[in-house]
């Protein structure tokens, strides 16, 4: 199984903070990665495909980018509604696998 | 609007069963990749399974086989878990999802329904 890491674990930032989260993988998924966001007690929320195309509706502060091993998820200015943790997911060979997340605290 | 809503969680005894439904509006069902995706009470997400458009292809996380099934009724804009020798260790919420359009990540989610192992 392709074993997906990302780094911090967890972080601590303000509004207006320009955050970026890393996932890597065990080995390489081409750029089958996708990030989602969730909150506490609420489903998962689609942010990105394709390592780098913004889902519909998900605003422009988010944006991936990375190919092979190694991919980014940045928040260009971290607003109220971002914290939360956030989980990368490769699916480019089956099982599909996902990071064990990166929570976004208030600092 | 996408919808996904799940239904048929509960309490059930371990080697006990369980069949869980997901009932899709809002778009043509027949035409996307659906899924199946678990969360363990603190824990991450887990991908259970997914079916193809016309349930030609499942594939499943190993930890399942042989346990779970996954299908669906094109007819009905319906997808199911039929869970058997249930364990403890799947206790978790299971999320319905839908695969995109051009893309075989998760664009829509639904809210999940509890599914518990005990005795």
């Amino acid at each position: 199984d392709i074993q997906m890491t990302q780094s911090p674990s967890s972080l601590s930032a303000s509004v207006g903070d320009r955050v970026t989260i890393t996932c890597r993988a065990s080995q390489g998924v081409s750029t089958l990665l996708a990030w989602y966001q969730q909150k506490p007690e609420k489903a998962p929320k689609s942010l990105i495909y394709a390592a780098s195309s913004l889902q519909s509706g998900v605003p422009s502060r988010f944006s991936g980018s990375g190919s092979g091993t190694d991919f980014t998820l940045t928040i260009s200015s971290l607003q109220p509604e971002d914290f939360a943790t956030y989980y990368c997911q490769q699916y480019n060979t089956y099982p599909y696998t996902f990071g064990q997340g990166t929570k976004v605290e208030v600092k | 609007e996408v919808q996904l809503v799940e239904s048929g969680g509960g309490l059930v005894q371990p080697g006990g069963s369980l069949r869980l439904s997901c009932v899709a509006s809002g778009f043509t069902f027949r035409n996307y990749w659906m899924k199946w995706v678990r969360q363990a009470p603190g824990k991450g997400l887990e991908w259970v399974a997914n079916i193809k458009q016309d349930g030609s292809e499942k594939y499943y996380v190993d930890s399942v086989k042989g346990r779970f099934t996954i299908s669906r009724d094109n007819a009905k804009n319906s997808l199911f878990l039929q869970m058997i020798s249930l364990r403890a260790e799947d206790t978790a919420v299971y999320f319905c999802a839908r695969g995109g359009v051009s893309d075989p990540s998760v664009d829509y989610w639904g809210q999940g329904t509890l599914v518990t192992v005990s005795s």
